[in-house]
């Protein structure tokens, strides 16, 4: 398996601007989790689904930041408008029932 | 809340010597701990999931143990390499859902 899949790798865009971030979990996985990792705050939950339906958005920071799971294969995160402090890298993650946690390689943006 | 803590923050230790890692918890009602592995601008690693039942869990030169009486967790790397060099953080999940809360990791250099 080609484990978890985030794109693009890398953004930088400027304030103001929509950004999409986007994921694909591990074939077979039941849940999805998405990250946001700072210096100052580590790494914190920003959403996640279960059988692509939202259980918990308690972690989404602002009504700027939306998330959906269209189909078991796809998720994307969304931020509009974009600030500076949205910079960080966001983690994809997902699992089988619950249990251990497998990350994608992350999107570290940027926003001028 | 739970608060989860790893210290010290950082580490610097002799190629050959055996490193141990600590994690702390403050509730122990846990469902299970997972020990990551961060290299600098990647993704996490899983590297060890402990499920609340267990005392420990191995893997090659990995191993970790759990207490969840006293809230805490050690992460022994015996024989450590240069190649060990990374952050190292802990999580515990305290629901079925999975979802994780992060300690602030600890930051591991083997000098060669």
């Amino acid at each position: 398996d080609a484990g978890v899949i985030q794109s693009p790798r890398h953004e930088v865009t400027e304030m103001g601007q929509e950004v999409t971030l986007r994921c694909k979990p591990i074939s077979g996985h039941d849940y999805l989790f998405w990250y946001r990792q700072t210096m100052m705050r580590g790494l914190e939950l920003l959403i996640y689904f279960n059988n692509n339906v939202p259980i918990d958005d308690s972690g989404m920071p602002e009504d700027r930041f939306s998330a959906k799971m269209p189909n078991a294969s796809f998720s994307t995160l969304k931020i509009q408008p974009s600030e500076p402090r949205d910079s960080a890298v966001y983690f994809c993650a997902s699992s089988l029932e619950g249990s251990e946690q497998f990350f994608g390689p992350g999107t570290r943006l940027t926003v001028l | 809340k739970q608060e989860v803590t790893q210290i010290p923050a950082a580490l610097s230790v002799p190629e050959g010597e055996n490193l141990v890692l600590n994690c702390s918890f403050t509730d122990s009602a846990i469902y299970n701990l997972q020990w990551f592995r961060q290299d600098p601008g990647k993704g996490l690693t899983s590297l060890l999931l402990i499920q609340s039942s267990q005392r420990e869990q191995t893997s090659g030169r990995l191993n970790a143990s759990l207490d969840k009486s006293s809230g805490r967790s050690t992460l022994y790397i015996a024989a450590s390499q240069p190649g060990d060099s990374a952050t190292y953080l802990c999580a515990v999940t305290t629901d079925s859902w999975g979802k994780l809360q992060f300690g602030a990791g600890t930051q591991v250099v083997v000098t060669p």
